[in-house]
């Protein structure tokens, strides 16, 4: 199994700050990497697929990056919204396999 | 609009059965392969099982391999899963997610419902 290890594992910032999300494969994934936003008390949303594809209605904000072993998920400019927990997915090797995740909180 | 509505969650016994159900709606079910992703309390996503869009073809996490079994019934648009000798590590809130791909599976997930929670506790 592919092991994704995110970092880091929380990170403060201020609206408007841009934010770097990292995730690092055991294995290369080649670009099957997707990333997934979740707010407490929701399921988890789709954001990026293929490392760099917005899923729709996704706002141009949110960029990925990378191939394959390491992975960045870029929020250009933080919005209140954007506070969450930001999961990196393979999916080129079964199983499929997620970080531990990177939760966003307001400093 | 795509809807995925998941039922049978409960408190159970350790070595004990529960059946997990999914009913989709707002889109085409038999053309879609769909899974099965938990979430213990505070801890991430855990993949654990999939089924093709004809049930010809199913994968299992290593942790529920033998236990668990993924099943779908397109005429009624659902995804159901058994799940037997319930262990503790079995809790977790449990959603079903559908497959972005519309033939085969492409192994990751656009559509998620809103969960249902398993409690495996004597």
């Amino acid at each position: 199994e592919i092991v994704m290890t995110q970092s880091p594992a929380t990170l403060s910032v201020s609206p408007g700050e841009r934010v770097t999300l990292s995730c690092r494969a055991s294995l290369s994934v080649i670009t099957n990497l997707a990333w997934y936003q979740q707010k407490p008390g929701q399921a988890p949303r789709l954001l990026i697929y293929g490392t760099s594809t917005r899923a729709t209605g996704i706002p141009a904000r949110f960029s990925g990056s990378g191939s394959g072993t390491e992975f960045t998920l870029t929020i250009s400019s933080l919005q209140s919204e954007d506070f969450a927990v930001y999961y990196c997915q393979q999916y080129n090797n079964s199983p499929p396999s997620f970080g531990g995740g990177a939760k966003v909180e307001i400093k | 609009e795509v809807q995925l509505v998941e039922s049978g969650g409960n408190l159970a016994q350790p070595g004990t059965s529960l059946r997990l159900s999914c009913v989709a709606s707002g889109f085409t079910f038999d053309e879609y392969a769909m899974h099965w992703v938990r979430q213990a309390p505070g801890k991430g996503l855990e993949w654990v099982s999939t089924i093709s869009w004809n049930s010809r073809y199913i994968a299992y996490a290593d942790s529920v391999r033998g236990r668990f079994t993924i099943s779908r019934d397109n005429a009624k648009n659902s995804l159901h899963l058994l799940m037997n000798s319930l262990r503790t590590e079995d809790t977790a809130l449990y959603y079903c997610a559908r497959d972005v791909g519309t033939s085969g599976w492409s192994g990751y997930f656009d559509s998620w419902g809103q969960g249902t929670l398993v409690t495996v506790s004597s």
